[in-house]
């Protein structure tokens, strides 16, 4: 298993403003994956990141609105930008290999006013 | 849209009941995983069942497969309070490198 953290764990922002949210892993992985959860609705992936390469973002998202960086095996970096209120969600990164157990982090509430 | 459907969306039983979560899904899988999100928080992995299998289980869990009918569920025996939450299945499809995830079950437990 995986033990995955995540900075911060909630916040409140103003609109137009961007927040990074970080996750670290206990060990190296090479997936790492982005998803968020809007209020009472199901996980959507945003991105796959996978070091030493770009981030692959799934349909609707958008490398200048989620900007994400992999510097190394077991941390990554997911940054909302000019956020509004249809971004209030809770953004959770996951790891694990291919046709085996995905696991995530706690995951960081976000509340744009 | 690949996202699998739970159903029931909501479920409300008493202490000690058994509760039973399905989902369904459209495609072929490598596997099929259920999670437990408490009230907004993250997701704790439950049960991982693979294509070629048709049951498992794991403590008061209970997860079956149907591959022929693209389906899955969920049991847990003897229900508790502290089981009050949602549940998620999240499909491994063939051919793709993510989760796919259902819609989710919202369990009550009422002591």
């Amino acid at each position: 298993s995986a033990v995955i953290s995540q900075k911060p764990s909630r916040d409140i922002c103003q609109r137009g403003t961007s927040l990074t949210i970080q996750c670290q892993v206990d060990s190296q992985v090479t997936m790492m994956f982005w998803y968020r959860q809007q209020p009472g609705q199901s996980l959507t992936l945003i991105a796959t990141a996978n070091q030493g390469s770009e981030a692959t973002y799934e349909s609707g998202f958008v490398i200048d609105k989620f900007p994400i960086s992999r510097p190394n095996l077991t941390f990554s970096t997911l940054t909302v930008s000019n956020m509004s209120p249809e971004d209030s969600s809770i953004y959770l990164c996951s790891v694990g290999r291919l046709q085996e157990t995905q696991y995530f982090g706690p995951g960081t509430r976000l509340l744009v006013l | 849209s690949q996202q699998g459907e739970e159903d029931p969306q909501a479920l409300s039983i008493q202490e000690g009941e058994n509760a039973t979560m399905n989902c369904s899904y459209k495609t072929s899988i490598n596997n099929l995983q259920w999670y437990r999100q408490n009230s907004g928080r993250g997701l704790v992995h439950l049960i991982l069942i693979r294509s070629n299998e048709r049951e498992k289980h794991s403590g008061r869990l209970r997860v079956t497969l149907d591959t022929s009918k693209k389906s899955s569920s969920l049991l847990i025996t003897a229900s508790r309070a502290a089981d009050t939450a949602s549940y998620f299945c999240a499909t491994d499809q063939t051919g793709a490198n993510n989760l796919f995830f259902g819609t989710g079950t919202r369990l009550t437990v009422i002591p």
